[in-house]
């Protein structure tokens, strides 16, 4: 059950794109599709972006994408606005009824 | 509206035990796996354990097995997480979190609550 691995920062322009990765192994990011993505605005809680690696929950903007490769789970987000400036968590199952998060990666929009 | 209200923080000694509890409205809270994740204070989010719709299947992060306990009370629309032995580094808010489960298991959390610190110090 180790934390999967993200890059602690990132950084992109308004109307730009970032795409933050999360590494793992063939024991949940490879194993499985079922990749998530939550973004945290600082104080608050978690939100769930993106699951089963590609879907979007309802009222998520379509600006916000998700892909998998290997052991590597990838988020997209394109049209960069600021309110997009937060933490983003990957989680993926890792068997036997677990999951496991990655380690955060902090978005800042310059 | 899909709502879940954690309670139960506070400041306990190294050692002592505490009992959070998560209040879940606008939803069938039996219907749902329902699970808690804690975060450190600057640190990210950790998986902490899962509980079936009825309580029957209880799944812990292998780190906190025999010292934390997760249950629920469906009658009263209640999750709890009883922490026990607890040690500095069990310092974080803890969120309750409703689960969505395919093929029988938990892989994404899709509500959260505001979450409760637990500060564990003397």
């Amino acid at each position: 059950q180790s934390a999967l691995t993200q890059p602690r920062s990132v950084s992109g322009s308004p109307g730009h794109s970032v795409t933050i990765s999360c590494t793992g192994t063939s024991s949940d990011v490879g194993g499985y599709n079922f990749v998530s993505w939550y973004q945290q605005h600082p104080g608050k809680a978690p939100k769930l972006m993106i699951y089963e690696v590609t879907k979007r929950p309802s009222g998520v903007p379509d600006r916000f994408s998700g892909s998998k490769s290997g052991n590597t789970a990838s988020l997209t987000i394109s049209g960069l606005q600021t309110d997009d400036e937060a933490d983003y968590y990957c989680c993926s199952y890792a068997g036997s009824q677990t999951l496991v998060f990655g380690g955060g990666t902090k978005l800042t929009v310059l | 509206d899909v709502q879940l209200e954690e309670s139960g923080g506070g400041l306990v000694q190294p050692g002592g035990s505490l009992r959070l509890s998560c209040a879940a409205s606008g939803f069938i809270f039996s219907s749902y796996w329902m699970s808690w994740v804690r975060q450190a204070p600057g640190k990210g989010l950790e998986w902490v354990a899962n509980i079936k719709r009825d309580g029957s299947e209880k799944y812990y992060v292998d780190s906190l097995k025999g010292r934390f306990s997760i249950s629920r009370d469906n009658a009263k629309n209640s999750l709890y997480l009883q922490m026990n032995s607890l040690r500095a580094e069990d310092t974080a808010v803890y969120y309750c979190a409703r689960g969505l489960t395919t093929f029988g298991v938990v892989i994404d959390l899709d509500y959260w609550g505001q979450g409760t610190l637990v500060t564990v110090s003397s």
